[in-house]
Formats: structure tokens, C-alpha cells, sequence
């Protein structure tokens, strides 16, 4: 059974850092692209960012990129985001997801992380 | 970057009636669309790829259709357990693989 359980989420000040976690079990973790996709309160789904089954490929949507970096430990089956610079923008859900090849559709999602930015 | 847009943004149906819901790509995307399903409190989950092939044990009163530019999600006959909010993502050559803002499927 496919699962991701993302951790690291909590209450940030503006301005500084936070690293998520996304411990994957389930599948051969080192064959699949995976993504971080967030949704702030009430809101919709965005893309966050994506990383290529090796890690030589990475992608940012526009609003994080420069400040966010997405990682992976394939020796961990876990997948990693660094985010820096937070502002009340970013406060937010998190999930990680698995990608059903690379660079296709995802096909499982973790239950996500909050993360809350604020003063 | 390729803008998904749905409509309508909240569908108001009544339980045992047919909804369609829709999803337009601003260029191409091929078949390379996929719908998930989101309840509150709940991750989304999977419900069709390749724009009209239905996920690992979804019901087959969801279809899927379309192709390029202009998809449709159809629900034929709606059970309490479907009212719930919708998305469409493409997923076409490289990310970001944006999503359109949902639609919010409720009792009418």
C-alpha cells in the first residue's frame, strides 16, 4: 500500500524558514517524480514544485521559486522541501505527492502538513 | 505556463440527477488531463487520467471526455457521497502541472 506521511509542518514568523518531510513506503520510491502541491485556507489546489525520480530535474511555480527548495533522499524514501523567506502568503497545507511515472499524472497524495505563517 | 479554468464554480444538483462539470486548458494539452476529488478535511483523490480513463476503484458513474482544449467531468447519477469539490490538472510535457480553481458540487 502506497503511503506518504508528510511532517515538519507549525507556526513560523514571517520571514523564516521551514523544512517539510515526506517519508514514502509502498513503492519503489527512487523510480517516481514526486511534487509538493499546497492549499491555503479555503482556497484551491497550487502547484508547488517538483523533482525528477533522480533529482537532476527540479521545478518551482513562480511564487516560490528562489525562496523554495525542493530535495529528495532516495536512499530515505523521503522527499524534502526547504522553504525560506515565509510570509502570511505561503500559510497553507502542504501535500506531497507521487507522480504515477515521471512527469505524468499524480496518482497519491499524503494527508499534508500545515504550515501557518504569522507573528 | 498553462491556465486551467472551470466552470461553473459551484454546480447546485439534486441527489439521483446528472451533473457535467468543465475544465478548459488555455493551449493543448492533449489528453493529458486528470479530475480529483476533494471532501473537507480530505487530501484529493484520484478519479480519472488521460482525460476519460477512471482511476483504480472509481465508480463508473464518473466519466471523463475531451481532448486539447475543452474537458467535461459527468457524473450520472449523483450519490450523497459525490457532493464534494472537483479539480482538473494537466499534466502536459513539464511542470508546473497547474490546476484549475475547482468547482463545489452541493445539494441542491
Amino acid at each position: 500500500e502506497v503511503q506518504l506521511v508528510e511532517s515538519g509542518g507549525g507556526l513560523v514568523q514571517p520571514g523564516g524558514s521551514l523544512r517539510l518531510s515526506c517519508s514514502a513506503s509502498g513503492f519503489t520510491f527512487s523510480s517516481y517524480a514526486m511534487h509538493w502541491v499546497r492549499q491555503a485556507p479555503g482556497r484551491g489546489l497550487e502547484y508547488v514544485s517538483a523533482i525528477s525520480s533522480n533529482g537532476g530535474n527540479t521545478y518551482y511555480a513562480d511564487s516560490v521559486k528562489g525562496r523554495f527548495t525542493i530535495s529528495r533522499d532516495n536512499s530515505k524514501n523521503t522527499l524534502y522541501l526547504q522553504m525560506s523567506s515565509l510570509g502570511a502568503e505561503d500559510t497553507a497545507v502542504y501535500y506531497c505527492v507521487k507522480d504515477s511515472s515521471s512527469w505524468y499524472y499524480s496518482d497519491y497524495w499524503g494527508q499534508g502538513t500545515l504550515v501557518t505563517v504569522s507573528s | 505556463e498553462i491556465v486551467m479554468t472551470q466552470s461553473p464554480a459551484t454546480l447546485s444538483v439534486s441527489p439521483g440527477e446528472r451533473a457535467a462539470l468543465s475544465c478548459r486548458a488555455s493551449q493543448s494539452v492533449s489528453s493529458h488531463l486528470a479530475w480529483y476529488q476533494q471532501k473537507p478535511g480530505q487530501a484529493p483523490r484520484l478519479l480519472i487520467y488521460g482525460a476519460s480513463t477512471r482511476a483504480t476503484g472509481v465508480p463508473a458513474r464518473f466519466s471523463g471526455s475531451g481532448s486539447g482544449t475543452a474537458f467535461t467531468l459527468t457524473i450520472s447519477s449523483l450519490q450523497s457521497e459525490d457532493f464534494a469539490v472537483y479539480y482538473c490538472q494537466h499534466y502536459h510535457n513539464w511542470p508546473p502541472y497547474t490546476f484549475g480553481q475547482g468547482t463545489k458540487l452541493e445539494v441542491k
